[in-house]
């Protein structure tokens, strides 16, 4: 009964290769993001959707790409993976957009190493 | 859009100490919410502040807003050992941005 949930929890890889991370939500929330949190543990956000539409799309790479095939579910697909890229994903999703007051819950991570 | 910074980027107390941390941002904000973070596991929501609050509390915590000073405090009283973990303050604007967080160490 976990609420949100990623998939794999670690996973390593050479450089150059194409991986995916699942995520899924089973709060019925309309929103899902996905963030990276560096070595210095900064988090930041990459993308949001709502209700399957894209509404945040920070600066990443175009190697990364999310796809969210319903409202529950927000994958992220990179390709050509980089050294730079290691680092811990977190998923979380929302009720609404994150605007005011919409606390997002947070998945339990996970930890990318480029070799 | 913007994000909250919070300082100090770490804190070691002993176990029944209190433990402050402050949360700077730049612009307006609808609210300001605190999260925390044990080591290798996702945040988890612990306390909201709307932008016409002042103080709000829940058990051991006691959050502040200064909106004239764009700062927030996160107040832990009576410290444990299990409090240790990174504590990050996020502000929504348009969208919701973190800061960096602030490593609490409870050393028992």
């Amino acid at each position: 009964d976990t609420a949100v949930s990623q998939t794999p929890k670690y996973l390593v890889t050479q450089m150059g290769n194409d991986k995916s991370i699942k995520c899924e939500q089973n709060l019925g929330h309309d929103t899902m993001y996905w963030y990276k949190q560096d070595s210095k543990k900064f988090l930041k956000i990459m993308f949001s959707y709502n209700n399957k539409e894209l509404i945040i799309n920070e600066t990443v790479p175009n190697r990364f790409s999310p796809k969210s095939p319903d409202k529950a579910h927000l994958n992220l697909h990179i390709n050509s993976l980089e050294l730079g890229d290691s680092a811990v994903y977190f998923c979380a999703s929302s009720h609404h957009s994150g605007g005011a007051g919409d606390t997002q819950y947070f998945g339990p991570g996970t930890r990318l190493t480029v070799l | 859009s913007q994000q909250g910074e919070e300082d100090p980027q770490a804190l070691s107390i002993q176990e029944g100490e209190n433990a402050t941390m402050n949360c700077s941002y730049k612009t307006s904000i609808n609210n300001l919410q605190w999260y925390r973070q044990n080591s290798g596991r996702g945040l988890v929501h612990l306390i909201l502040i709307r932008s016409n609050e002042r103080e709000k509390h829940s058990g051991r915590l006691r959050v502040t807003l200064d909106t004239s000073k764009k700062s927030s405090s996160l107040l832990i009283t009576a410290s444990r050992a299990a409090d240790t973990a990174s504590y990050f303050c996020a502000t929504d604007g348009n969208d919701m941005r973190f800061g960096a967080g602030t490593r609490l160490t409870v050393k028992p």
